[in-house]
């Protein structure tokens, strides 16, 4: 299995406060991605890295930055969260060497903002 | 834009029984991939295959097969005398070759319930 870890793995936060949402990986790939998962949707792009401090915004990108300091880490940070935010977000990797390889996907993180 | 349609919702099957989730993209492009994925219960997303589509080929993995047709802008993934173990939510996915990596759009997935 692909080193992806995500924590926490469940939150449950208050309207308005800031959240922020990690991902580890420990095979040095060079694209890592946040997706929020809601029923119907199916996994919607927040936001993505291409590289160390090289973001760019996804489909729903809208509440949500991202850091990405080092290869190994990126952060998802919700700045005030809203009740509209609660969903189930994974975090996934993809290997550089190969273009448009499969991704690889962490476990999730169930967030709910009551 | 792209996007990928799954208009089953839900399908419930009685083991052993056939069953073929339907998939249909829509992209510019002309050189794009094509992916599933597994969800069981626990929550983890299971790769289970990636297409080219430059590659028409219908592929056969044990008890799964996929069927690619461009005409029809369609990748249909059949499971073969299902099992209870099948039951999940599957997901269709498409990734066009010129974006960031592997940025993908997904359908909106179909649970499977295999009864025993």
């Amino acid at each position: 299995d692909a080193g992806i870890t995500q924590s926490p793995r469940h939150k449950v936060t208050e309207t308005g406060t800031p959240v922020t949402l990690r991902c580890h990986q420990t095979e040095n790939h060079r694209y890592m991605y946040w997706y929020r998962q809601d029923p119907g949707h199916g996994l919607r792009l927040i936001h993505y890295s291409y590289g160390v401090k090289d973001t760019d915004k996804g489909e729903v990108s809208d509440g949500y930055s991202v850091s990405r300091s080092k290869t190994e880490d990126f952060l998802l940070t919700l700045e005030s969260a809203t009740s509209s935010q609660t969903s189930v977000y994974f975090c996934a990797i993809s290997d550089p060497g190969g273009l448009n390889t499969e991704a690889f996907f962490g476990q999730g993180t169930r967030l709910t903002v009551v | 834009a792209q996007k990928v349609t799954q208009a089953q919702t839900e399908i419930s099957v009685v083991e052993k029984e056939d069953v073929t989730l339907d998939c249909v993209y829509e992209t510019r492009d002309t050189t794009y991939y094509l992916f599933w994925y597994k969800q069981p219960p626990s929550g983890e997303l299971v790769f289970l295959i990636r297409r080219n589509s430059f590659d028409e080929q219908n592929e056969i993995s044990g008890r799964y097969s996929w069927n690619f047709q461009k005409s029809t802008s369609s990748f249909n993934f059949t499971i073969t005398a299902s099992q209870v173990v099948d039951s999940a939510v599957y997901f269709c996915a498409l990734s066009e070759v010129n974006n960031a990596g592997n940025m993908l759009t997904f359908g909106g997935g179909t649970r499977l319930m295999v009864k025993p």
